[in-house]
């Protein structure tokens, strides 16, 4: 399996829902991302794990929160957004070199889940 | 500091003509260089990187890319451009667990 799956593709929600984000991978990568891509756009990273453990923040506001359960799985809870907050949201993952701290620069990117926000 | 600049924010070509998008980069030491692809609403597929060695570089779909030094440069070529190459292509410098992405450049391609 070499390939980064994301659920769901599409997710309305209101300014006072929860939902979440889902990605899951099975290539045995260690380091998984969550980047915001606005429309037009280059994506913007959020948040980086390694071996489970939340390793890069980029300052994101609180209300999105990530979780990496596992070593295939990783989440995106999200909770009380803003309009300016639609955008796609992209899950990529890769492998760590040896020691554990330099990931290795191949990403393999999911497909996406395009967020709305009313 | 890193940066990537990709100066063509759009660029249309005639189906079956040549390609090339332009990418320069600033980083002291030698980066690691990708060029991305992305249809509209997708993720980003990768087309080629460049760690060292042979500065032409090879990718899937016919593409290359060419590492000048000299020119802080990394620019993408494909001999002939095919109707599905309409996209948005990004150009990443990789340092350190982070990629810098270019602005994208979108390829429109006419019949």
């Amino acid at each position: 399996d070499t390939e980064v799956t994301q659920t769901p593709k599409h997710l309305v929600m209101g300014m006072t829902n929860k939902k979440s984000l889902k990605c899951e991978q099975h290539m045995g990568h260690r380091a998984m991302y969550w980047y915001k891509q606005k429309a037009k756009k280059p994506p913007e990273l959020m948040f980086v794990y390694s071996y489970e453990k939340l390793s890069i923040n980029e300052s994101v506001p609180s209300r999105f929160s990530p979780e990496c359960p596992n070593s295939s799985l990783l989440n995106l809870h999200l909770h009380a957004l803003q309009p300016e907050d639609s955008a796609l949201y992209l899950c990529a993952s890769s492998q760590v070199l040896p020691k554990g701290r330099t990931f290795k620069a191949e990403q393999c990117f999911g497909p996406g889940t395009r967020l709305t926000v009313t | 500091a890193q940066s990537v600049t990709q100066p063509d924010i759009h660029i249309t070509v005639s189906e079956g003509a040549s390609l090339e998008l332009r990418c320069n980069y600033s980083y002291g030491a030698t980066p690691y260089l990708f060029w991305y692809v992305q249809s509209p609403g997708q993720g980003l597929q990768l087309l080629l990187k460049y760690f060292s060695g042979d500065t032409l570089v090879q990718g899937i779909k016919g593409f290359e890319a060419e590492f000048k030094r000299s020119q802080s440069s990394f620019n993408l070529r494909k001999p002939s451009v095919h109707w599905s190459d309409a996209a948005e292509y990004f150009c990443t410098l990789y340092n350190f667990n982070k990629f810098y992405f270019g602005s994208g450049t979108k390829l429109n391609v006419k019949p």
